[in-house]
């Protein structure tokens, strides 16, 4: 079973709007931290956010914000007023406290490629 | 200023020929990983390092080789065992830290083709 599910393969928005980018996850773990990064077309990753899976409150960094629900087990990155430099692609990733292959893993999602229409 | 560096950007090699992809980082990180992404499959993970001279095979580390005898220094070796090597190589740096928050940074990537 996939530990990181992007649903959405490609989404547009347009320019000035905000926009949803959805990710589900699964672990039995407690503790573990939910990552969002933006890769450009020139392939680099850049770190977006961070959320505890103990913090009460959702993680704001500028314009990005996580939605995050533990329930339902879903941290979805909300982009506020969109800008022609947000269309990349976003990939969702996850760091469990014990994770197969080690403690330090990211587990990446198939990520979503987000294009902004002026 | 801090970061890390590939090279090259841009690698060729034809079948059967072993190939060496460079990551250094001076940003004093214990921890180095290098992933594979291929179109439409995300981030995989093929090795990893927490601390020099030791590192632990990734979820697709067949064909692949590395070394870290350096802290800056962690280079992957593709091998002619790779049966399917052309894809985009990303090398990352983290602190060691046992802890869920543990950001990793990232290279601007290798992009092997094999002819």
């Amino acid at each position: 079973a996939q530990k990181i599910t992007q649903t959405q393969p490609g989404m547009f928005v347009q320019e000035k709007e905000a926009v949803t980018l959805d990710c589900t996850y699964d672990t039995s773990d407690q503790s573990y931290g939910l990552f969002w990064y933006k890769q450009p077309s020139s392939g680099e990753m850049i770190f977006l956010i961070y959320q505890g899976s103990y913090d009460e409150q959702n993680a704001t960094e500028g314009r990005y914000s996580l939605n995050f629900q533990k329930a339902r087990k879903s941290a979805n990155l909300v982009i506020s007023a969109s800008q022609l430099g947000d269309s990349a692609m976003y990939f969702c990733a996850m760091r469990e406290t014990y994770s197969g292959a080690g403690s330090y893993q990211l587990t990446f999602g198939k990520g979503t490629k987000l294009s902004v229409i002026p | 200023d801090g970061g890390i560096t590939q090279s090259p950007k841009y690698l060729f090699r034809k079948e059967g020929q072993n190939v060496t992809l460079s990551c250094e980082q001076n940003l004093n990180h214990d921890a180095m990983y290098w992933y594979r992404q291929d179109p439409g499959q995300g981030l995989r993970l093929i090795y990893y390092s927490q601390i020099v001279n030791d590192f632990q095979k990734g979820d697709i580390a067949e064909g692949y080789s590395v070394s870290r005898e350096k802290k800056e220094s962690f280079p992957l070796t593709v091998t002619s065992a790779q049966k399917n090597p052309t894809a985009f190589y990303l090398c990352a740096s983290s602190a060691r830290q046992d802890r869920p928050y543990n950001e990793q940074f990232f290279g601007p990537g290798t992009r092997l083709t094999v002819l």
